[in-house]
Parts: C-alpha cells; structure tokens; sequence
C-alpha cells in the first residue's frame, strides 16, 4: 500500500539557518504530493503541493520539488523565521485511491531567534 | 468566509457514554474526512464521504460513526466501544475530483477523557 516515510525529528534551527525537511513515498499509481504545516493548537493548513514529477511546489520560502526517479519530495527553505516554527506533514493522494491522503508522521520544527 | 468548523474546541467524554463532534463547511465541496492525531503518529483516517448519503471506513473506524446527511455536514461520533477515545481530531473536505484533490481542514476538536 501507500506510505510515506519522513525524517526522524525534532528539528531545531536557529533564526535564518538552511532548512532540509526529508520525506520519500511508496505509491502504487501515480500521485500527488503535498506538504502541510500545523501550528500549535490547530488544523493543518495546506503549505504546497506538486500534482506531477519535476513539478516544484513553493509558498512563503518553502519549496519542494516531486522526484520520481528518488521517490522524494523534500521540504526547503533558505532563511527560516521563528514563525516558521510548528509541526510539518509530507503527505500523498494517490490518484486511483479516492483522494484519500496517506500522511507521514510529522516532524517539529523549532527555530531559535 | 468559505471554510471549515469544528466545534466544540474541547469536549469531555466520561466512561460509556457516546459523544458527537461536529463538522460544518460552506465550500461546496463533496467529499469530507475525519482524522484522529495521536502524538507521533501522524493524522489517521477513521471515515471519509465522497458524496451525500454514502461515506466508507478508513483505517481505524472501529469504535466510531458518521452520517452523511446534508452536503455540508459530516458529524463524528465516538461510542463507547472506543477504548481510548483521547486525541485531537480533524476533519476535512476536499472537491473530490481526481484534479482538484486538496484537503482543507478545520481547527480540529480535543476530546478527553474524564
């Protein structure tokens, strides 16, 4: 089935430090993939997303680019803030699966001012 | 403002007894999703409803129940067969099309036990 693997964490960066979020999937069809961000106490909020391989995905700074051939979809950013700190999901719809998403486990991202 | 809500914030369950969380949007959307988020484990599916009237289990539905009544709605219950109820849930809604696959979530509801 559907998974999809991240970096073990926490991560702790301090203010405009390089960010590198590792994530890789196993998918049966050909899927897209999302990056969704959680700040404390709330629901997740949508960050980027790439519908087919070499696509890049970017919003506030953040990019990530959808390999096919590593199977990955790692999370940058060059200059992390203090407000980027929360919790981070890599995530996949496979098309043939309903729009159902299959989430890694998230990983916590402090930045230090 | 088009969106999703969760209510209550936090909830309060006591031993035996069923709860319902309550899930509204005003997208339009057609499908809609109930997550559980326990610490470390991700988010995981328990119910999802692509269209009015029909929803299908996820990969925990045991111990919980949907209904599908109005486009907009999509109440959560967790009955008392749930043996450890404590976790934060989210639900979500999506258009449903194979293009337009985006989930939105909502805030997301705490229940605890007493």
């Amino acid at each position: 089935g559907d998974s999809v693997t991240q970096m073990e964490g926490p991560v702790t960066l301090s203010e405009e430090a390089f960010l590198t979020i590792n994530c890789t999937y196993t998918a049966t069809g050909y899927p897209s993939l999302f990056w969704y961000v959680q700040y404390p106490g709330e629901g997740l909020q949508l960050l980027l997303k790439a519908t087919k391989a070499d696509d890049k995905g970017s919003n506030k700074g953040f990019e990530a680019t959808y390999r096919k051939e590593t199977t990955s979809f790692h999370l940058e950013k060059g200059s992390v803030q203090v407000s980027d700190s929360a919790v981070y999901f890599c995530a996949l719809s496979d098309t043939g699966a309903n729009s159902k998403l299959t989430f890694g486990k998230g990983i916590t991202l402090s930045v230090r001012p | 403002d088009g969106g999703i809500t969760q209510s209550p914030k936090y909830l309060f369950r006591k031993e035996g007894q069923n709860v319902t969380l309550s899930c509204e949007q005003n997208l339009n959307h057609d499908a809609m999703y109930w997550y559980r988020q326990d610490p470390g484990q991700g988010l995981r599916l328990i119910y999802y409803s692509q269209i009015v009237n029909d929803f299908q289990k996820g990969d925990i539905a045991e111990g919980y129940s949907v209904s599908r009544e109005k486009k907009e709605s999509f109440p959560l219950t967790v009955t008392s067969a749930q043996k450890n109820p404590t976790a934060f849930y989210l639900c979500a809604s999506s258009a449903g099309h194979p293009t337009q696959e985006t989930q939105y979530f909502g805030p997301g509801t705490r229940l605890l036990v007493l």
